[in-house]
């Protein structure tokens, strides 16, 4: 079965902490994403990946980064956590087609105190 | 600006009773349109996707969605609900001119009485 693994399902964090989230894909997908779901907002896209070492914006990406050194791995990276970070982040990837589907992982449930 | 609208974050059916979910997006051009569903503690998961061809769109579970480019809406129905179908939906689309990237609406929360 097609997986994409998120390491944790939930994080617990101080304000200030650099935060790792780590995504991993089993499907040789070319692009990954990585979104923020809100209650009352759905999901956000902070960042996305159409190969490896690249990487481009999404809609909310201030106070956060990527990395993509390998192409089954996507990780974002908050650089100094804040509360309003608290939230739900899932990882997706998908192929090549534009209409292709999203695959997601579990997501991880991130608290920031 | 591009975006797609959920019309109701919360909707209450009774079992057996039609299911409507709306979805309206903003574009000129019609965009690639999908829903997705995400059961309670679940990850997201394709309900039905529209690319091009036919308008009416049949889904898992029994949904189906209808492509109306005059209306701009991909509308999402299931003619009788079922207590498994509590969760929350949603509305996704790829703009022409966004590449890879899927838009989401805010999501419809479901909730089915017995």
């Amino acid at each position: 079965d097609v997986k994409v693994t998120q390491s944790s399902r939930y994080l617990v964090k101080r304000t200030g902490e650099k935060v790792f989230l780590e995504c991993v894909q089993d499907m040789d997908h070319e692009n990954m994403f990585w979104y923020r779901q809100d209650p009352g907002l759905g999901l956000r896209l902070i960042y996305f990946s159409y190969d490896v070492k690249m990487k481009e914006k999404g809609d909310i990406p201030e106070g956060y980064s990527v990395s993509r050194e390998k192409k089954e791995r996507f990780s974002l990276i908050l650089e100094s956590a804040s509360t309003n970070q608290t939230s739900m982040y899932l990882c997706a990837s998908k192929g090549q087609a534009t209409n292709e589907k999203l695959f997601f992982g579990s997501g991880t449930q991130l608290s920031v105190l | 600006a591009q975006s797609v609208t959920q019309l109701g974050s919360h909707v209450s059916v009774s079992e057996g009773a039609l299911v409507l979910l709306r979805c309206n997006y903003s574009s000129s051009v019609p965009p690639y349109l999908f829903w997705y569903v995400q059961y309670p503690n679940q990850g997201l998961q394709l309900l039905l996707k529209y690319t091009t061809g036919a308008t009416l769109v049949k889904g898992i579970n029994g949904f189906e969605a209808e492509f109306k480019k005059s209306e701009t809406s991909f509308h999402l129905t299931k003619p009788s609900a079922h207590m498994s179908d509590a969760a929350e939906y949603f509305c996704a689309v790829i703009f022409d001119t966004g590449g890879f990237k899927t838009i989401f609406g805010a999501g419809t929360r479901l909730f089915v009485k017995a």
